[in-house]
């Protein structure tokens, strides 16, 4: 079982709806949780982060963390073809200090 | 905001060479992380620092070194290439519990 796990996808969604990206992890004792953006040919880009149980909103991005159920997500309001990207969750495990792993990403495509 | 620089955006080497990819951050920050990625694998971790000279390995260091001698760069050193260490290879930092700011990356293509 990996650490990270993610769907694949892709995940089609028309523009203006909700995209919901889901990531779980299997690290019990996991701290901290990362939502990354990468277009085509380019780096991941940090969009959000979340330490604790709950929601965490910025702009039309929400990440939520449940820790018991080792699970984070990410919501996408307002979808724009823009958004269209590959979304991956990376996770610092509790047993490996600073090391980011990261899930295998899930592609999003949002049309018009 | 934080940079992340690496030396070469494309490189093209001989199977055999000795390959030295170079990474520099100017936030102080105490990690820094080299990956590779590659279509249908992810971003998978080859080497991890914590500090000047401290070092972890991650998923797949075989085939690989690195060097921190100065906080703000780590170099990843590919000893003897190989065509199967053709890919995507991404530097990143991050502070203590912090989320990782990557470079623009280097594709590297072994011939």
């Amino acid at each position: 079982q990996k650490e990270v796990e993610q769907n694949s996808g892709p995940l089609s969604v028309p523009e203006g709806a909700i995209a919901s990206l889901n990531c779980t992890y299997s690290d019990r004792g996991s701290q901290s949780f990362f939502w990354y953006r990468q277009y085509s040919g380019k780096s991941p880009e940090l969009i959000m982060s979340i330490y604790s149980n709950g929601d965490k909103e910025d702009g039309r991005f929400t990440a939520q963390l449940n820790k018991a159920s080792q699970y984070v997500s990410l919501l996408i309001r307002d979808s724009q073809p823009s958004d269209s990207a590959t979304y991956l969750c990376a996770v610092t495990l509790n047993n490996a200090g600073n090391m980011l792993t990261f899930g295998g990403g899930t592609r999003l495509m949002v049309k018009p | 905001d934080v940079k992340v620089t690496q030396s070469s955006r494309y490189l093209v080497k001989r199977t055999g060479e000795k390959v030295f990819l170079e990474c520099v951050q100017d936030m102080d920050h105490e990690n820094m992380f080299w990956y590779r990625q590659d279509p249908g694998l992810g971003l998978r971790l080859i080497y991890f620092s914590y500090d000047v000279k401290m070092k972890e390995k991650g998923d797949i260091p075989e085939g690989y070194s690195v060097s921190r001698e100065k906080k703000e760069r780590f170099s990843l050193i590919l000893e003897s290439a190989s065509t199967n260490q053709t890919s995507m290879y991404l530097c990143a930092s991050s502070g203590p519990g912090r989320g990782a700011f990557f470079g623009q990356g280097t594709r590297l293509t072994v011939v």
